[in-house]
């Protein structure tokens, strides 16, 4: 079966950092997308992973870890804007890209 | 840069009509999606197409038929509409497995 556990809300302030841990069970895997989605909005790409290690772009890194099933995503210098939901996709090798999306975290950052 | 268009944003049917969802991407992708989102069960794959006339079904298929009869739309289809259909229809389009997908603005759909 298919699995995907994130937290579902979290709270932090401006300026700090934020980790937000995914865990996946998945019949095949090729890699891992993170998507941030403001309320009422699409979802907008932020990251994908393919090997083990922590991928680092701007404000925002990615870790993965293929072994052990857990991805992170990392948010520092948080602003207000980074108010979203924040959803972990890992991505099943049928080459159909299909991916399985967890329920997301909301994130809400106060000043 | 990419667009996927649908062509509804809020739409507002009653129980038992037939509804369709179009979508359309500009960027000559191979693959199309349709997801519903519901609060605290998040994106659910509906059905996906992989190339024009193809299509294969995602996790909860039931209730929903699609179309794709040209590489750039790709149609969703509620057959007779129930109440419990009633959510966020997303649409996304990508190129290869590997590279992200693109989500359209989304159509909230209610049925009454």
């Amino acid at each position: 079966g298919q699995n995907i556990d994130q937290p579902t809300e979290m709270t932090a302030t401006e300026g700090a950092i934020v980790q937000i841990n995914c865990t996946y069970q998945t019949s095949g895997f090729n890699g891992l997308f993170w998507y941030q989605q403001h309320a009422g909005e699409a979802p907008t790409f932020l990251s994908y992973n393919v090997l083990d290690g922590l991928e680092e772009k701007g404000r925002f890194s990615s870790f993965l870890s293929r072994s052990k099933g857990y991805s992170y995503l990392l948010l520092k210098e948080l602003q207000m804007k980074d108010s979203a939901s924040y959803l972990c996709a890992p991505e099943g090798n049928t080459g159909f890209q299909k991916l399985v999306f967890g329920t997301g975290t909301r994130l809400l950052v106060s000043p | 840069d990419v667009k996927v268009t649908q062509s509804s944003r809020y739409l507002v049917k009653r129980t038992g009509e037939k509804v369709f969802l179009e979508c359309v991407q500009d960027m000559d992708h191979e693959n199309m999606f349709w997801y519903r989102q519901d609060p605290g069960l998040g994106l659910r794959l509906i059905y996906f197409s992989y190339d024009v006339k193809m299509k294969e079904k995602g996790d909860i298929p039931e209730g929903y038929s699609v179309s794709r009869e040209k590489k750039e739309r790709f149609s969703l289809i509620l057959e007779s509409a129930s109440t419990n259909q009633t959510s966020m229809y997303l649409c996304a389009s990508s190129f290869l497995p590997g590279e992200t997908q693109y989500f359209g603005p989304g159509t909230r759909l209610l049925v009454l």
